[in-house]
């Protein structure tokens, strides 16, 4: 079975700055691995993913993450954030041929002007 | 276009009363999830439909819990006997289908189930 450790239950981030969100997994086996980003009062939204190839993953907003094999990391950046990235943040992941996610805890991010 | 609809949106109950949660998936989807997101924490997988069977129920937390897919569309989610621990925002996804090469799974709103 794998996991999800999100390593920063909220973030707080000045507009324009740049962001990171720590994601941590464990699996024995390959997988494959997700951000998702949730607005208040709506759903979950796919940001990125990696399936295979290229380690550096870029999304949806400007949002790109990197996977770290050897360090079983997935970690999530934005170089400059917007008021508009307020919005809770989760790490997932999913072993090859599955079909079921399992979520880290998620990492709320609050842009401040 | 039309997104993966969840109803209701909200629903508050008694303790011990019987409820079902509604989830129209994206026309089309053959495969159908449901995940449960207790406040405070990430989604956690309850279900999952291939069709109208049940592939893999192995997240349901006890018996009180019960999906079905009748027609390999809309599935409801019914929950016996509520407890105040059920409490949570119910997530229903769908996918084009599932296992093999990756599909991505597409998510509603929601249900938030209080229980009183």
């Amino acid at each position: 079975a794998q996991s999800v450790t999100q390593l920063d239950s909220q973030v707080p981030v000045f507009e324009e700055a740049p962001v990171e969100l720590r994601c941590n997994y464990s699996s024995s086996v390959s997988v494959y691995l997700f951000w998702y980003v949730q607005y208040p009062n709506q759903g979950l939204q796919l940001l990125l993913k990696y399936l295979s190839g290229s380690t550096l993953v870029k999304g949806i907003n400007g949002f790109e993450a990197e996977f770290n094999k050897s360090q079983t990391s997935f970690h999530l950046r934005k170089p400059s954030v917007h008021i508009s990235d307020t919005a809770e943040y989760f790490c997932a992941v999913s072993e090859v041929s599955d079909y079921k996610l399992s979520f880290g805890a998620g990492t709320t991010v609050t842009v401040r002007a | 276009g039309a997104g993966v609809s969840q109803t209701p949106s909200n629903k508050v109950t008694e303790k011990g009363k019987y409820v079902e949660l509604r989830c129209d998936p994206i026309s089309g989807h053959t495969a159908l999830y449901w995940y449960r997101q207790s406040l405070g924490q990430g989604p956690e997988f309850l279900i999952y439909f291939q069709g109208t069977g049940a592939a893999d129920d192995s997240g349901l937390p006890n018996d009180r819990f019960f999906a079905v897919r009748p027609e390999g569309s809309v599935s409801t989610l019914k929950i016996q006997r509520t407890e105040r621990g059920d409490s949570a925002v119910y997530l229903c996804a769908s996918s084009l289908s599932a296992g093999g090469f990756y599909n991505e799974q597409f998510f509603g709103p929601g249900t938030r189930l209080t229980v009183l």
